[in-house]
């Protein structure tokens, strides 16, 4: 079945350094792929998303490739900052139901 | 954007009584909604799906008759935890995709004595 296989954290990062969250899946039709990020005591937030192989999504200096050819969807940043501290899940959503699968979330802390 | 909210946002409750929480799209139309439990520090688990006019469609494991569902209109669906016991503590989060994008509840945080 279809699933999402996310980069276990947690993951601890200086603030201004590169950050790069592994998001591999699997799926027998054609996902759409988003990343979700959940602040501190926060709900689910929508990062990015990419419909279709080759987009990039993009948001808030974060990006993420759909690249079919080895399954991936894998988050970066540039340059993070202390405010980009959460958890992040990696989705997909994929017909006939659209119901979505989560990856088991990456938590992330900036540190100053 | 899409806006869903959740109400209440943290509830306590004595062990065997029933809470009821409320998932409401605010700008969009939804005939399917998604309910979803989150354990701390782990990820999303999908409990079941909410038809408006119909019955919803459970998960694998997920007691139909525990975790109520009830989607009276396009944009109000709840979930009732009947006969709350503490193990039911969690996280309860609802979603609605107007589009191909999920959009999230802020969620339910369910504390059982």
């Amino acid at each position: 079945g279809d699933s999402v296989t996310q980069m276990e954290g947690p993951v601890t990062l200086s603030e201004e350094a590169f950050l790069t969250i592994n998001c591999t899946y699997t799926a027998t039709g054609y996902p759409s792929l988003f990343w979700y990020v959940q602040y501190p005591g926060e709900g689910l937030q929508l990062l990015l998303k990419a419909t279709k192989a080759d987009d990039k999504g993009s948001n808030k200096g974060f990006e993420a490739t759909y690249r079919k050819e080895t399954t991936s969807f894998h988050l970066e940043k540039g340059s993070v900052q202390v405010s980009d501290s959460a958890v992040y899940f990696c989705a997909l959503s994929a017909p006939p139901g659209n119901q979505f699968y989560f990856g088991t979330g990456t938590s992330l802390t900036v540190i100053p | 954007g899409a806006v869903v909210s959740q109400h209440p946002s943290w509830v306590i409750c004595k062990s065997g009584t029933s809470v009821k929480i409320e998932c409401r799209s605010l700008d969009f139309q939804a005939t399917t909604m998604f309910w979803y439990r989150q354990f701390p520090k782990q990820s999303l688990m999908l409990m079941a799906t909410s038809n408006e006019g119909s019955k919803a469609t459970y998960e694998q494991g997920v007691e139909k008759d525990k975790f109520l569902i009830n989607h009276a209109s396009l944009t109000l669906s709840t979930l009732t935890v009947t006969s709350a016991h503490p193990e039911d503590s969690s996280f309860y989060i609802c979603s609605a995709p107007p589009l191909d994008t999920q959009y999230f509840g802020p969620g339910t945080r369910l504390t059982v004595l």
